[in-house]
Order: C-alpha cells, then sequence, then structure tokens
C-alpha cells in the first residue's frame, strides 16, 4: 500500500463546475496535510495546508480532513481553464515543524472551456 | 524575495560520469530538503538540512550521493559515479517559518 495515495486522472471537468481531488494516507500519526499545484514542466506550488478536521476555505480552493477516514480533499469552485494542472496531495507527520513529507503522484486535472 | 535557484536546469551525462547540482534557498531559510522525482513516480525525500547540518539523510539512496550545505547558505547535490536510474527530476525546497515548502524549478538529469 502506498503513503499517500491519489488517483492519477485525468479528471476532466467544464469550466465553472466544481473539481473534487482526493487522496488518502496510511500513516494515522500524520499531522498536517498540503495540497501542492504542479503546472507542466514547472515546480509544485503551495496552494493549502490543513491540519485539524473539517474544512479550511481560501478563495475557491477548499481542503477537507477526515483524520478518522485517513482521507483529505480538495475543491476547487468555479473551475477555469488555467486550473488545469496536476495536485500533488502531501502529508507530514508532525504539524508545525520541520520535516520530510510524503506526497501522492498527483491528480492531473483538465478544466475544459 | 527572490526564489528558489536551481541549476543547470537540464543535464545530460553519461553513465559513470559525475554531476553537480546546486540550489540557492530563499535568503534566510534554515531549512532545505532535496526531492527527486522518477518519471511516473512520486516525489520521494532524499534528505533535509538545518543551516549546515544534515537532519534527516534517510532517502538517499546510496553512496554514490552527496549533499553538502557549506556555511548553511547554498547546497549540492553530487551523483558520482552516475547510474541509468539517477535519471529524474531533482527538487529543491526551501522553508522558512510559515508551513509549507518553496520549490525551485528543479533539475533534469538524463543519464544515458
Amino acid at each position: 500500500q502506498k503513503e499517500v495515495e491519489q488517483n492519477s486522472g485525468p479528471l476532466s471537468v467544464p469550466e465553472g463546475a466544481i473539481a473534487s481531488l482526493n487522496c488518502t494516507y496510511s500513516d494515522r500519526g500524520s499531522q498536517s496535510f498540503f495540497w501542492y499545484r504542479q503546472y507542466s514542466g514547472k515546480s509544485p506550488e503551495l496552494i493549502m495546508f490543513i491540519y485539524s478536521n473539517g474544512d479550511k476555505e481560501d478563495g475557491r480552493f477548499t481542503a477537507q480532513l477526515n483524520k478518522a477516514s485517513q482521507y483529505v480533499s480538495l475543491l476547487i469552485r468555479d473551475s477555469q481553464p488555467s486550473d488545469s494542472a496536476t495536485y500533488l496531495c502531501a502529508v507530514n507527520p508532525v504539524r508545525g515543524g520541520y520535516q520530510k513529507v510524503t506526497f501522492g503522484t498527483g491528480t492531473k486535472l483538465q478544466v475544459i472551456p | 524575495e527572490a526564489g528558489v535557484t536551481q541549476f543547470p536546469s537540464h543535464s545530460v551525462i553519461e553513465k559513470g560520469q559525475t554531476v553537480t547540482l546546486r540550489c540557492d534557498p530563499i535568503s534566510g531559510h534554515d531549512n532545505l530538503y532535496w526531492y527527486r522525482r522518477v518519471m511516473g513516480k512520486e516525489i520521494k525525500f532524499l534528505l533535509h538540512f538545518v543551516k549546515e547540518s544534515k537532519q534527516d539523510e534517510s532517502g538517499m539512496p546510496n553512496n554514490r550521493f552527496l549533499a553538502e550545505r557549506t556555511g548553511g547558505t547554498y547546497s549540492t547535490l553530487k551523483v558520482q559515479p552516475a547510474e541509468l536510474e539517477d535519471s529524474g527530476v531533482y527538487f529543491c525546497a526551501s522553508q522558512g517559518p510559515s508551513e509549507g515548502y518553496t520549490f525551485g524549478s528543479g533539475t533534469r538529469l538524463t543519464v544515458v
């Protein structure tokens, strides 16, 4: 079993729709969770992080965490073609510390105009 | 604020040769990480520096890889001798007081 699992996609959504990206992790002791966006040929860019169960909203992005189910998701509202990228889920064993994170392989999102 | 700088952006070398990758983190960021992405796989941790000290090098594949961070500023990652399976994209990331990494643009290493 992979430590961080994501569906590789591609996930195709029409412009203006909600894109839902999902991630599961195996280490029940994980404390902090990150979503990075990576455009083709570019470096990953941090979008959001979340520590606590529930939802965290930032603009069109909402991160959702359910530690009991070991599940974290990213919702993108009003999807735009510019959101087309690979979204990487990353998990850290500590909160607020400086430790290595474990990445999933990423989900490729395609927003169709 | 200048970002994380890596060079070269691309390197093609023959098996058995030596390659040195360089990373300049964001000024003042004590934490510097090296990660690698092999084609089709996830980004994997190599090592973590705090200033000039190696905090965690559990991800280094073998002793052909040597990382240094002299003076706690820029870092180098040397692969000697390079093997075919070393091909991939090598990312450097730095971390300051806030959560999350700032990644460099990566070095694409191809060993032929």
